[in-house]
């Protein structure tokens, strides 16, 4: 079955430098990638994905990128600020989206005033 | 209000009392999913359901039932709970062909003593 490792475990960075959060599918079958956000005591909710047939895919502060040759997709977050904190959990999907999610560990992120 | 709920909230037991955690939603979605959050784990799929009277196994079913007799309930059943069983558990549902986006219920922790 699929594999999501996820890295860093945690991070932590100065307020308006940017975050980035790595991933690697053990799948090449796998062509969906969303990413949640899961603020403390809260449920994880969904802020952005991206498909196998696009490389990059930005939506405000956020972005994440694609290497299908390499098996590994990342969240970059820019100008970060304090409700950034929070744990972030990757994942991967098979027929886009149509197959079970396969979640990393989560990486959980705290942004220094 | 769209929303998937989750009862109880929280919930003390002991080794070997069954219990059993309801999980519904008003979203009329196709795909439901149990997961569990430990520490370092990340998200684990225990049981999910495409649809009525169809479930499969995640990828941590040992120990757990579930069942899928009405389109918006899917309860989870844990015949003879076990100390290892002490998690944080989420449900979750999805259209069916957007298993990528899924909303999460607020979770329910259990401590098994």
């Amino acid at each position: 079955g699929e594999n999501v490792e996820q890295h860093p475990s945690t991070l932590s960075v100065q307020e308006g430098d940017s975050a980035v959060i790595k991933c690697t599918y053990s799948d090449s079958a796998s062509n969906y990638f969303p990413w949640y956000k899961q603020e403390l005591g809260k449920r994880p909710q969904l802020i952005i994905d991206i498909r196998s047939n696009v490389g990059e895919k930005k939506d405000q502060r956020i972005a994440v990128t694609l290497n299908k040759t390499a098996k590994h997709f990342s969240l970059h977050i820019t100008e970060t600020q304090p409700e950034d904190s929070a744990v972030y959990f990757c994942a991967a999907s098979k027929n886009f989206g149509n197959e079970k999610l396969t979640f990393g560990t989560g990486t959980r992120l705290t942004i220094i005033p | 209000e769209a929303q998937v709920t989750q009862n109880p909230r929280y919930l003390i037991t002991v080794t070997g009392k069954k219990l059993t955690v309801t999980c519904s939603q008003n979203m009329n979605h196709e795909y439901m999913s149990w997961y569990r959050q430990d520490p370092g784990l990340g998200l684990r799929q225990i049981y999910y359901s495409m649809n009525v009277e169809v479930t499969d196994k995640g990828d941590v079913p040992e120990g757990y039932k579930v069942s899928r007799k009405e389109k918006r309930n899917f309860p989870l059943i844990l015949e003879s709970p076990s100390p290892n069983q002490t998690s944080l558990y989420f449900c979750a549902s999805s259209l069916r062909d957007r298993v990528t986006e899924q909303y999460f219920g607020p979770g329910t922790r259990l401590t098994v003593t």
